[in-house]
């Protein structure tokens, strides 16, 4: 498997607090992205990365921000909790635009919004 | 991305093969067929992909069709770990920001 791993796993907060979700990776991949997934609605990317410093938005970015400081490393941040986020939030990482370019997934955090 | 349309729910039992299809007659050419699955409550995992030619790998085989409206995952001797969500995905491997669309998939239940 994927060196990915996710912390928290769980948690619980209430509305209006700020929320960092980290997304940690050994394998030195280029690509990390931020998923949230809901009920009918599959999964949504949120932000993604194509390297350190280097961000963009994705599908339903409204309410969050991403930092990636160094490789391994991309943070999501919940600036203000809402009810609505509360969801599973999934990191990915890939390793290059092209060739295969499949996505390893993280084990997913819980996120609850009070 | 093209939108791929897959049955909801399918049954299989143990040790037998599970045919999934999936649908996606708006594929483009340079777009490739991706499969994905989602044990509950785990991160989706990558099985296979192919662009035209038939792939098999260690976990599945891919069969697409010639006119690439269609494909169909393979499980050759399905096991009651391989009940999950099944995600048929096309999209081109070096469009911007690498993001996955993942419909609503087929759930998968192998049974005993």
């Amino acid at each position: 498997d994927a060196g990915i791993t996710q912390s928290p796993r769980h948690k619980v907060t209430e509305t209006g607090t700020p929320v960092t979700l980290r997304c940690h990776q050994t394998e030195n991949h280029r690509y990390m992205y931020w998923y949230r997934q809901d009920p009918g609605h599959g999964l949504r990317l949120i932000h993604y990365s194509y390297g350190v410093k280097d961000t963009d938005k994705g599908e339903v970015s409204d309410g969050y921000s991403v930092s990636r400081s160094k490789t391994e490393d991309f943070l999501l941040t919940l600036e203000s909790a809402t009810s609505s986020q509360t969801s599973v939030y999934f990191c990915a990482i890939s390793g290059s635009a092209g060739g295969r370019n499949e996505q390893f997934f993280g084990p997913g955090t819980r996120l609850t919004v009070l | 991305d093209a939108k791929t349309t897959q049955p909801p729910s399918m049954d299989c039992a143990e040790g037998r093969a599970a045919n999934l299809p999936c649908n996606h007659s708006t594929i483009s050419g340079n777009e490739y067929v991706y499969w994905y699955r989602q044990i509950h409550s785990q991160g989706p995992q990558y099985i296979i992909h192919g662009l035209k030619n038939n792939e098999t790998n260690e976990m599945a085989s891919l069969i697409i069709t010639e006119d690439r409206k269609s494909s169909t995952l393979i499980l050759p001797h399905a096991t009651l770990r391989d009940t999950a969500v099944y995600y048929c995905i096309v999209r081109v491997p070096d469009n911007a920001g690498n993001m996955l669309t993942f419909g609503g998939g087929t759930r998968l239940m192998v049974k005993p």
